[in-house]
């Protein structure tokens, strides 16, 4: 596709029930980034895949969340167990470079995930 | 640890009038890109403009442009001739300049909500 597509926009949860978010980035793209954004904040760094690798896995907030990117283009966010403080607006950004080579991340138009 | 902030969570400014966001940043490394994100109720992340910290000149993109002030660690957002389309969040971020490793990720302030009145 032309852009960074999510699915879905929209998604309410139950407490405990298991969600996947997915991620189709731009065709060729290297790297895939997932952002948490809160109400009111700015995005938060969840995870960083260079293809099928996770290089960096350091912003997931629990052993809830998990990622994976299985053949180097889409992506799948999953939160088990979903608890309140999980509801936030997850955006997925892809890069057709490694980071710091001067590219620019293009952004999805996020899934708002509400747990209640 | 590096840090955004953006010490202004709204800003308003008439139409076809200036108006310039604030950005400030704490980081020790010497070479990195800024970069000012736009945020439309869409929700979708749209690069407004990058400044690469190497550079001294401030980027310039059409109606908008940066005065990136380094040994200050500013780095603010001039809006010219401000339109109705311009009304939105607007994300300041820092992105370490890393070659062969894998941090690479934006960090973001908490953006400040710009209005634009007609």
């Amino acid at each position: 596709g032309a852009g960074v597509s999510q699915s879905p926009r929209y998604k309410v949860a139950k407490r405990g029930q298991d969600v996947a978010l997915r991620c189709d980035p731009i065709s060729g793209h290297v790297s895939l980034f997932w952002y948490q954004q809160a109400l009111g904040q700015g995005p938060e760094f969840l995870t960083y895949f260079q293809n099928e690798a996770q290089l960096d896995k350091s912003g997931l907030p629990s052993d809830r969340f998990f990622a994976e990117r299985p053949e180097g283009s889409v992506s799948t966010l999953k939160i088990q167990r979903t608890q309140q403080e999980d509801s936030a607006v997850y955006l997925c950004a892809s890069s057709p470079e490694k980071p710091g080579h001067n590219t620019e991340a293009f952004f999805g138009q996020g899934t708002r995930l509400t747990v209640v | 640890a590096q840090t955004v902030t953006q010490s202004q969570p709204e800003m308003s400014v008439q139409e076809a009038e200036t108006v310039t966001l604030s950005c400030t940043y704490d980081t020790s490394e010497s070479d990195y890109y800024l970069f000012w994100y736009k945020q439309p109720p869409s929700r979708q992340m749209i690069l407004v403009i990058r400044q690469e910290a190497y550079k001294q000149q401030n980027a310039t993109e059409n109606r908008f442009s940066v005065n990136f002030q380094k040994a200050a660690k500013s780095f603010s957002l001039k809006i010219s001739d401000s339109q109705l389309g311009d009304a939105a969040m607007y994300f300041c971020a820092y992105l370490e300049r890393n070659y062969g490793g894998s941090q690479g990720n934006l960090i973001f302030g908490k953006g400040t909500k710009l209005s634009v009145k007609p």
